[in-house]
């Protein structure tokens, strides 16, 4: 199962949009609403920031939010300020029944 | 609040096994499931599979079957995770992370802090 792609890099400034794109195929994103989506800091454990495509578990922020259109999802985050800086890695469950991730975004705020 | 708790930092030499266990608390343990995610030095994450502590069930990534296998032990809250044959590309920091397990898979809500494992000869 190849990895879902993402771009390797993006960045902007604090107060900007940024939107994370993350492109599969029919047998993963395109077929499942199962995409998840991850910030990691330098050092830690990644932080489940989007779940099922558009849901955010409690405590994290509303400036972030998924969605999904054929075979690529997005992770859009609004306001962006310092502490977004991290890798951001999207999720999928496949045909295969195995999950996939993508290769990992990293976000530079100017 | 719920807490994972994983085993400490390992070296082993290629060919051998390891197991590294995931201690939780803070929630219905034997109502969630498990899932086990790695991460070479500088690279992605790499998903490895899920143990479904509810009904037992496991699945495994397909490039992993045959060497890896995911156990529990509920009267102490753990997980295992045992993979065998080690080759220096197993080299990695592994998490485990918890969470609900659907029928069709288990998501990650919560993650430990994650075990290093070296493997090198």
């Amino acid at each position: 199962q190849s990895a879902l792609t993402q771009p390797a890099s993006v960045s902007g400034s604090p107060g900007q949009s940024i939107t994370i794109s993350c492109t599969g195929s029919s047998s993963d994103v395109g077929g499942y609403d199962y995409v998840s989506w991850y910030q990691q800091h330098p050092g830690k454990a990644p932080k489940l920031m989007i779940w099922d495509v558009s849901n955010r578990p409690s405590g994290v922020s509303s400036r972030f939010s998924g969605s999904k259109s054929g075979n690529s999802a997005s992770l859009t985050i609004s306001g962006l300020q310092a502490d977004d800086e991290a890798d951001y890695y999207c999720s999928s469950y496949t045909s295969s029944t195995d999950v996939v991730f993508g290769g990992g975004t990293k976000l530079s705020v100017l | 609040q719920v807490q994972l708790v994983q085993s400490g930092p390992e070296v082993k030499k290629p060919g051998a096994s390891v197991k590294v266990s995931c201690k939780a608390s803070g929630y219905g343990f034997t109502s969630y499931g498990i899932t086990w995610v790695r991460q070479a030095p500088g690279q992605g994450l790499e998903w490895m599979g899920w143990l479904s502590v509810s009904n037992g069930n496991t699945k495994y990534a397909q490039k992993l079957q045959g060497r890896v296998s995911m156990t529990t032990d509920t009267s102490t809250s753990t997980v295992y995770l045992e993979l065998r044959n080690l080759r220096s590309d197993d080299t990695a920091v592994y998490y485990c992370a918890s969470g609900y397990c659907s029928s069709a898979f288990c998501y990650t809500d919560y993650w430990g802090l994650g075990t290093l494992v070296t493997v090198s000869s």
